[in-house]
């Protein structure tokens, strides 16, 4: 089955400066990659996504990467505000049932 | 609110109880899947139902779970004879879109066995 890899599991930085959380992905027939936040006592809300004929997406403040030659894809949030705080999970889909393998999960703190 | 309406959102009970969860899609929407959260942890997929036929099963789903969505609307999930190592996060999701495989999930119900 499906294995994601994410990295950092923490990470920390000041206010306005950039984050940059990194997955990778073990089956090369997975086609779709969200990316989820998560904040206290709430389930995961989904962020961006890409889909694997993409290599590239933006969504303001939000880009998404994906290297399917590396089975790699990561999230990048510039200008980073304390609202970002929370943890964010990459996943990757696959099969009919385009179920979800989340990565273990990045707890960014977003200091003032 | 997210869409997904999941009851309870805390539950307590004691090791060998049955208990039961509910989730309550706001609109129709053919896929509903359960996860299960633990802490630290990403969700792990359990189940999945398109319309009203549980088409896929985890090994993370026991004997002891079964999951129904008698209309293709609201679905249960139950857990018969509760250990400890049932006690996580219980997260029910929707399709979110024609356009995209993205999920929406509720805000979960948080067992805890004791």
């Amino acid at each position: 089955g499906e294995n994601v890899e994410q990295h950092p599991s923490t990470l920390s930085v000041q206010e306005g400066d950039s984050a940059v959380i990194k997955c990778t992905y073990s089956d090369s027939a997975s086609n779709y990659f969200p990316w989820y936040k998560q904040e206290l006592g709430k389930g995961p809300q989904l962020i961006i996504d890409i889909r694997s004929n993409v290599g590239e997406k933006k969504d303001q403040r939000i880009a998404v990467t994906l290297n399917k030659t590396a089975k790699h894809f990561s999230l990048h949030i510039t200008e980073t505000q304390p609202e970002d705080s929370a943890v964010y999970f990459c996943a990757a889909v696959t099969g009919t049932a385009s179920k979800l393998t989340f990565g273990t999960g990045t707890r960014l703190q977003v200091t003032l | 609110d997210t869409g997904v309406s999941q009851d309870p959102r805390h539950k307590i009970t004691k090791r060998g109880q049955n208990v039961t969860f509910r989730c309550d899609p706001i609109s129709e929407h053919n896929r509903l899947y359960w996860y299960r959260q633990t802490l630290g942890q990403g969700p792990e997929f359990l189940t999945y139902f398109q319309n009203e036929a549980q088409l896929e099963k985890s090994r993370l789903l026991s004997d002891r779970f079964s999951a129904e969505r008698p209309k293709g609307s609201f679905s249960t999930l139950e857990i018969q004879r509760t250990e400890q190592g049932d006690s996580a996060m219980y997260l029910c999701a929707i399709g979110a879109g024609v356009r995209t495989y993205g999920y929406t999930f509720g805000s979960g119900t948080r067992l805890t066995v004791v």
